[in-house]
């Protein structure tokens, strides 16, 4: 099955500064790649994804890039803000013809400092 | 929000109560999902429904048992449990048929605690 690795688990930045979290996935198969962020009492929401016919997206201050030969997507936030600070979490997917089957990283907590 | 909606919030049983989970989804999904998630672990897909349809049963415990009445409601029947099931228990749906609609969308989940 799919195995999907993330990094680092815990990152902390500056206000302002830049954040970079860092997964690789194992199936050569899998073609969809959501982010999500999970703050304290809720469940994660998703904030950004991109599918294996690109290989950059971006959103305002946030960006995905994914790499299917050597198969690693990355989630680069920039102008970090306290509000950033949450749980993020990475995973992959590919088309099982019923329903979606997400396998998720272990998560990296980024605490954005004043 | 999200559209789809946990109830209860928070949950405190004993190994010896029965207890069910409720999620519902506001959004015209097809698919539903349950995961656990533990301490630093990943998300742990439990089940997956599709049109009311079991398609997916990760190696859960029989002590857990879903049910999915309509593509709207889904349960999470708690029996005997142990207090290593501990956990945030999240539900999730998705457009359903697998193909570029797999966005997963969360509801805040159920906080379970066993004695």
């Amino acid at each position: 099955g799919e195995n999907v690795e993330q990094h680092p688990s815990t990152l902390s930045v500056q206000e302002g500064d830049s954040a970079v979290i860092k997964c690789t996935y194992s199936d050569s198969a899998s073609n969809y790649f959501p982010w999500y962020k999970q703050e304290l009492g809720k469940g994660p929401q998703l904030i950004i994804d991109i599918r294996s016919n690109v290989g950059e997206k971006k959103d305002q201050r946030i960006a995905v890039t994914l790499n299917k030969t050597a198969k690693h997507f990355s989630l680069h936030i920039t102008e970090t803000q306290p509000e950033d600070s949450a749980v993020y979490f990475c995973a992959a997917s590919k088309n099982t013809g019923t329903a979606s089957k997400l396998t998720f990283g272990t998560g990296t907590r980024l605490q954005v400092t004043l | 929000e999200t559209g789809v909606t946990q109830t209860p919030r928070h949950l405190v049983m004993g190994m010896t109560n029965k207890k069910s989970l409720k999620c519902e989804q506001h959004l015209g999904h097809n698919a539903m999902y349950w995961y656990k998630q533990s301490a630093k672990k990943p998300l742990e897909l439990m089940f997956v429904y599709s049109l009311e349809e079991r398609v997916e049963n990760n190696s859960v415990p029989s002590r857990f048992s879903p049910e999915c009445p309509n593509s709207s409601h889904l349960f999470l029947h708690l029996h005997t449990l142990q207090p290593e099931d501990s956990a945030l228990y999240l539900c999730a749906s998705s457009q359903g048929g697998g193909g570029l609609q797999e966005t997963q969308y969360f509801g805040p989940g159920t906080r379970l605690l066993v004695l």
